[in-house]
């Protein structure tokens, strides 16, 4: 149980595109979902959390009108990098928590995003 | 000073070699210590999970935690080609949605 799934696994885009990375709770209903960066060889930084049915909270320095994050469903919170530029690249993994997973967040696959 | 300090490695061992993984952090209100495994391009997966100062042990992990000198540490014993990965360690003050902080992770390979 608590599988949590992420779309695209890899999106290489054009600078000024805007891409959509999906994450999804396939075995249990999310109430809490976290989107997180990694750069190379660095640790996860966290960039929001969004509770579903509310608006994300974006931590210090992460640009809520750049990352706009969408929870409107028990299962599926969303990630829209707008007007992506070349240090976007990094790799984006979300978590997700709800009342069928005790205390824990469960990761998704992560997202690469390429920026050209 | 980060919050959480963790030596990148990366770290080498023949099979059959108990492993040694350590965090340090500095925020003495963190209570609720994970440590996470992560290959290569995949989102971590939790492979322990301790509340506050003490050992755990599943299998060949065992995890410990000793909060008076703000210190982690997993060991992997009878360590496998399959146990190379980065390992990442996490901590959080309070339960549920409060956010976790990682480490940078150590990148652990596994010689046979």
């Amino acid at each position: 149980g608590a599988v949590v799934s992420q779309h695209p696994s890899r999106v290489i885009c054009k600078s000024g595109t805007s891409v959509k990375i999906e994450c999804r709770s396939l075995d249990f209903q999310a109430t809490t979902m976290f989107w997180y960066r990694q750069f190379p060889k660095q640790s996860l930084m966290l960039m929001a959390t969004s509770n579903e049915g509310s608006k994300a909270t974006y931590e210090q320095g992460v640009e809520k009108d750049k990352f706009l994050i969408n929870h409107a469903s028990l299962t599926l919170s969303t990630l829209t990098v707008t007007s992506a530029h070349p240090e976007d690249s990094s790799f984006y993994i979300c978590s997700a928590r709800g009342p069928g997973t005790g205390d824990e967040q469960f990761f998704g696959p992560g997202t690469r995003l390429t920026v050209l | 000073q980060k919050e959480v300090e963790q030596d990148p490695g990366p770290l080498s061992v023949p099979e059959g070699a108990i492993v040694s993984l350590n965090c340090t952090y500095s925020n003495s209100a963190f209570q609720y210590f994970m440590w996470y495994r992560q290959y290569s391009r995949k989102g971590p997966e939790l492979l322990m999970y301790t509340y506050s100062s003490g050992n755990k042990e599943d299998g060949r992990f065992t995890a410990q935690v000793d909060k008076s000198s703000k210190y982690i540490s997993l060991f992997i014993r009878d360590s496998q080609p399959s146990d190379s990965a980065t390992y990442l360690c996490a901590m959080r003050r309070n339960s549920g949605n409060t956010p976790l902080v990682f480490g940078k992770g150590t990148r652990l390979s596994v010689i046979a």
